[in-house]
């Protein structure tokens, strides 16, 4: 049972353009969430978090979107460079859970020059 | 600055045999865990320990085993290796608390079991 899904597994978008990656829960403790970013051959990188008490959270060209009602969550790239292009993880964390992480399945971006 | 080393990077094992991946961090965290990539499956959390002596079981941990004798190591290993424990398996680790979240990777080992 994924209780963090990534139902996109692919995304392309233009260099400039924005890239919203989408990312859904199913567990209602969960009120912690973060993106992670993986180059291949690399490990996951942290990339922005943001609490369940908020609903937005900025960093850079990264914003993420929190949605408790439709516990739903969103990455925005504005604008989307090359070096974007990666495979993004969404993750959630409950209280009781504190370091355990549960993960997505992953969204590969594609920028295109 | 080394972060979080994985040994080895790549490995290949006959069925039934057992191995040992490494995990080491400088940073002194508290938090390690270990996690197994799959294909379509997202990341996989297979163990974790919250400090030295103290483990716990993740989502997928039947045919793992962990202990934490130092904190900063965190081996993980494989008792009778199995075809679908072939991944790619990486380390992880973090300070305490809510900020316990922001995990560090290490680079991963990727282990195919014929």
């Amino acid at each position: 049972d994924q209780q963090v899904k990534q139902n996109s597994p692919s995304l392309s978008v233009q260099e400039g353009r924005i890239s919203i990656l989408n990312c859904d829960y199913t567990n209602s403790m969960f009120d912690y969430f973060l993106w992670y970013k993986k180059y291949p051959a690399e490990g996951p990188t942290f990339l922005i978090s943001i609490s369940s008490i908020k609903d937005k959270n900025e960093d850079g060209r990264f914003t993420v979107f929190l949605n408790k009602s439709a516990k739903h969550l969103s990455l925005h790239i504005v604008p989307s460079q090359p070096g974007d292009s990666a495979v993004y993880f969404c993750a959630a964390s409950a209280p009781s859970n504190t370091g355990k992480l549960i993960f997505g399945q992953g969204t590969t971006l594609q920028v295109k020059p | 600055n080394a972060g979080v080393t994985q040994t080895p990077k790549f490995q290949v094992l006959k069925t039934g045999q057992s191995m040992t991946l490494q995990c080491a961090q400088d940073m002194n965290h508290e938090y390690m865990s270990w996690y197994r990539q799959d294909p379509g499956m997202g990341l996989r959390l297979i163990h974790y320990s919250v400090g030295a002596g103290i483990t716990d079981q993740g989502e997928v941990p039947n045919g793992y085993n962990v202990s934490r004798s130092t904190t900063e190591d965190f081996p993980l290993r494989l008792l009778s290796a199995a075809p679908s424990q072939t991944s790619v398996y990486f380390c992880a680790s973090s300070y305490g608390g809510r900020n316990g979240e922001k995990l560090f990777f290490g680079s991963g080992t990727q282990l195919s079991v014929l």
